[in-house]
């Protein structure tokens, strides 16, 4: 069955560097997702991407975050100064239509962790 | 607002008992959908089921069954004959119809850590 792949698993990042997270959606998808889960606590959302363009946004998703995705397959989640806060699991989701009812697959997920 | 309550925080049974995992949701849309999720250890999100807010149809897959009641404003997860690799953390998810302003984003609950104990 296809799946969503996220790279790396683990990121070790020191504060204030930059680090991006990749994934790879399922081929024929075309709407795109990031969510976080802070240790413990539940799986917030963070933005959506369609057709180039960000869609929709939390508050959590502030200037020091950014999405691409820079050719046909990759989708990446960019955070230009990391801070300790930013410690967390992200995960990229995606589907094939936005309608409702299609539900958003999920990746394994990278774990960050800021030092 | 939009928000999803799961008040068991942990759930500890023994195999072959069965559990019921609670979700009560809110929201002001007349339409929306439901899901729930299971999260492993080793930390992946599986899609378990949908459900929208139209069909309010119990559904039962294998040892997996659910209950969407709108007038309680629940939709409640039981494992019958609980194994050993149901143990997992569940979460159940809130998303907008496509009339409420089209928001893709899927709200979760904290989840509810199941422990199924051999």
């Amino acid at each position: 069955e296809p799946e969503v792949t996220q790279t790396p698993s683990h990121q070790v990042t020191q504060m204030g560097q930059e680090v991006i997270l990749r994934c790879v959606p399922i081929s024929n998808h075309l709407y795109f997702y990031w969510y976080r889960q802070i240790l413990g606590q539940k799986v917030e959302f963070l933005v959506s991407f369609y057709n180039n363009e960000i869609s929709e946004k939390s508050e959590i998703f502030d200037d020091q975050f950014s999405v691409e995705r820079p050719d046909g397959s990759n989708f990446t989640l960019k955070i230009r100064s990391t801070k300790l806060e930013d410690s967390a699991m992200y995960f990229c989701a995606s589907t094939w239509d936005s309608r409702s009812n299609q539900p958003q697959h999920f990746g394994d997920g990278t774990r960050l962790s800021i030092l | 607002a939009q928000k999803v309550t799961q008040a068991q925080t942990e759930i500890s049974v023994v195999e072959k008992e069965d559990v019921t995992l609670d979700c009560v949701y809110e929201t002001r849309d007349t339409t929306y959908y439901l899901f729930w999720y299971k999260q492993p250890p080793s930390g992946e999100l599986v899609f378990l089921i949908r459900r929208n807010s139209f069909d309010e149809q119990n559904e039962i897959s294998g040892r997996y069954s659910w209950n969407f009641q709108k007038s309680t404003s629940s939709f409640n997860f039981t494992i019958t004959a609980s194994q050993v690799v149901d143990s997992a953390v569940y979460f159940c998810a809130l998303r907008r119809g496509e009339t409420q302003g089209g928001s893709e984003k899927l709200v979760f609950g904290k989840g509810t850590k199941l422990t199924v104990n051999p």
